[in-house]
């Protein structure tokens, strides 16, 4: 099956600094990559589609200053949370997407937990 | 009215029975519909996938989908503990490739 790598998958970091985390897609190419944040017993929600050598889609709210996306090669995207604060501590998920003539399946990444002092 | 809507649950049943979830979408051009389970502190796994209206079956699961009534159900036969987790019913619109999910439903197997 489609695996999906994400690191680091935990860090903790004080208020003002910035964080990257990669996503990778490791036995398949993904032209669309997507970020998602999940607080504390809530679902997920989009932050931004990431598609390969083009600029990330941000959802509404979601300030792309803040939350800087890159998607360099079709098996990896990172996303950089900039100055980050407390309110910022999440968990992060990627996922990219299978894509053929019949489906379209997203494969999520083990998740990044972000804690911001 | 949320775009994706499920019984946030929990969902309890005894173990050997049968779960069935629900999911209804407010989109009638939603295409594609998925259900993921999420375990406590981990990211969603992929159960099933299904586009089409009708049944499709995969092991002990089970998804229905029904585009006129814009609902789609998991059902998981034989439910086992290790089944206990939240439930994710996920739905992409026609384009852009994007899903949308619902709540969740927590499913907790009793042995």
């Amino acid at each position: 099956g489609a695996v999906v790598s994400q690191h680091p998958s935990r860090v903790i970091c004080k208020s003002g600094t910035s964080v990257k985390i990669e996503c990778r897609s490791l036995d398949f190419q993904a032209t669309t990559m997507f970020w998602y944040r999940q607080f504390p017993k809530k679902s997920l929600m989009l932050m931004a589609t990431s598609n390969e050598g083009s600029k990330a889609t941000y959802e509404q709210g979601v300030e792309k200053d803040k939350f800087l996306i890159n998607h360099a090669s079709l098996t990896l995207s990172t996303l950089t949370v900039t100055s980050a604060h407390p309110e910022d501590s999440s968990f992060y998920i990627c996922s990219a997407s299978s894509r053929g003539p019949s489906y379209n399946e997203q494969f999520f990444g083990p998740g990044t937990r972000l804690t911001v002092l | 009215q949320k775009e994706v809507e499920q019984n946030s649950g929990p969902l309890s049943v005894p173990e050997g029975a049968i779960a069935s979830l629900n999911c209804t979408y407010s989109d009638r051009v939603s295409q594609s519909f998925f259900w993921y389970r999420q375990y406590s502190g981990k990211s969603p796994e992929l159960i099933m996938s299904i586009y089409s209206n009708g049944d499709k079956e995969d092991g002990r699961f089970t998804a229905q989908l029904n585009k006129a009534s814009q609902y789609v159900s998991l059902l998981i036969r034989d439910s086992q503990p290790s089944d206990s987790a939240t439930y994710l019913c996920a739905v992409e619109k026609a384009a852009g490739n994007k899903l949308t999910f619902g709540g969740g439903t927590r499913v907790l197997v009793k042995p």
